[in-house]
């Protein structure tokens, strides 16, 4: 079946560290990946996202690679602010008439 | 373009109550997904209403059940309200925004109805 693996956390950088967040997935077909954040209190919000292999999703200074043949999509970042502290949702979706599957999520904490 | 819009955004109930949930979704969305998310099961998926029909299914039992009306707003209702039901209730929208357009596959979600049930 389809499955998302993402890294346990919770993950504790200071300010301006380089952050990896690993994201692996299991699928039948060609699915979407997506990565969603959660700050305190809030809904998802989508950070962004790739649709087909070798496409890359970025915003907010976060970048992501839809790697088809190591079925990965990790979530980088060059220098994070405690504004990023938040949950961080790896999913994907094989068909827009299909659910969406998430990962269990990862906290990150950063120090001032 | 307003968000997708859920009301309410706390509710207190006690075992054995039932609730209903709405949620509006983006202007012209057609689809509608409804997650439960706890500490410890995570994001899981409830259902999802596509054109006032229930297109898929998670494992839940049939105490929770959902519709869509023709304006494509969805309710979701818990009946017989167990502990275990306090979670954060998520719904999120999907689709074209307008004829022609494509569907797009990415959910754009509400911000939660935080449901505790003592």
């Amino acid at each position: 079946g389809n499955s998302v693996t993402q890294m346990e956390g919770p993950v504790t950088l200071s300010e301006e560290a380089f952050l990896t967040i690993n994201c692996t997935y299991t699928a039948t077909g060609y699915p979407s990946l997506f990565w969603y954040v959660q700050y305190p209190g809030e809904g998802l919000q989508l950070l962004l996202k790739a649709t087909k292999a070798d496409d890359k999703g970025s915003n907010k200074g976060f970048e992501a690679t839809y790697r088809k043949e190591t079925t990965s999509f990790h979530l980088e970042k060059g220098s994070v602010q405690v504004s990023d502290s938040a949950v961080y949702f790896c999913a994907l979706r094989v068909s827009s008439a299909s659910k969406i599957i998430f990962g269990s999520g990862t906290r990150l904490s950063i120090r001032p | 373009k307003a968000g997708v819009t859920q009301t309410p955004r706390y509710l207190i109930k006690t075992r054995g109550q039932q609730v209903t949930l709405s949620c509006s979704p983006i202007s012209g969305h057609r689809s509608v997904s409804w997650y439960q998310q706890t500490p410890g099961q995570g994001l899981q998926f409830l259902f999802e209403y596509f054109s006032e029909t229930q297109r898929n299914k998670g494992n839940f039992p049939g105490r929770f059940s959902g519709r869509q009306f023709s304006n494509s707003r969805s309710e979701m209702n818990v009946s017989t309200l167990e502990l275990g039901d306090s979670a954060l209730y998520l719904c999120a929208s999907t689709g074209m925004a307008s004829p022609g357009q494509r569907i797009t596959d990415t959910q754009y979600f509400g911000p939660g109805t935080r449901l505790t049930v003592l």
